[in-house]
């Protein structure tokens, strides 16, 4: 259980262009994802808390205009990259806990790949 | 959420015990200890967690020290496969679990 997927689990895009990664949990329902960033030889940095149904909250120095969330049901979140720029190329990581609280033990997709030309 | 501090590497013998440090000396009371690994190029893996006691589970031992200052995460019979970064993390479990990720040991286990 607590199976936590990813799609796609990379893509290669033009400057310029958005580039939506979705984040599904498959055998249980989240109120609360996390989206994370991480570059090569790097650690995991959180990038914003996904809420269902309400907006999300982003970390400090993350730019909520260019990293656009959705939490639009209890099984799915979706982070658009806008006018992405090669600077934008990095691992994202989605995580999610189970239950309505979020006060479970998180468990994280296998990460999606953005290369930006 | 906890600063942790972890040695940025460890090298152990395959079959060998793994044993993987951790300070965390400003947790607060309500915060427990998270152990998550990543293989290369995947999303990171959960392997245990705990606040006060030590635990246990199929993948590790979690021994916490009495003043909760550090712990130490112990693999039994590290295998090839346990290569990874190990990640010790302290988190508020009842506060939607935000995490936030240190440097890790790279944890090298060879033949």
């Amino acid at each position: 259980g607590a199976v936590v997927s990813q799609h796609p689990s990379w893509v290669i895009c033009k400057s310029g262009t958005s580039v939506k990664i979705e984040c599904r949990s498959l055998d249980f329902q989240a109120t609360t994802m996390f989206w994370y960033r991480q570059f090569p030889k790097q650690s995991l940095m959180l990038m914003a808390t996904s809420n269902e149904g309400s907006k999300a909250t982003y970390e400090q120095g993350v730019e909520k205009d260019k990293f656009l969330i959705n939490h639009a049901s209890l099984t799915l979140s979706t982070l658009t990259v806008t006018s992405a720029h090669p600077e934008d190329s990095s691992f994202y990581i989605c995580s999610a806990a189970p239950g309505t609280s979020g006060s479970d033990t998180q468990y994280f997709g296998p990460g999606t790949r953005l290369t930006v030309l | 959420d906890a600063k942790t501090t972890q040695p940025p590497s460890m090298d152990c013998a395959e079959g060998r015990a793994a044993n993987l440090p951790c300070n965390h000396s400003t947790i607060s009371g309500n915060e427990y200890v998270y152990w998550y690994r990543q293989i290369h190029s995947q999303g990171p893996q959960y392997i245990i967690h705990g606040l006060k006691n030590n635990e246990t589970n199929e993948m590790a031992s979690l021994i916490i020290t009495e003043d909760r200052k550090s712990s130490t995460l112990i693999l039994p019979h590290a295998t090839l496969r346990d290569t990874a970064v190990y990640y010790c993390i302290g988190g508020l479990y009842n506060q939607g679990g935000k995490l936030i990720f240190g440097q890790g040991t790279e944890l090298s286990v060879k033949p």
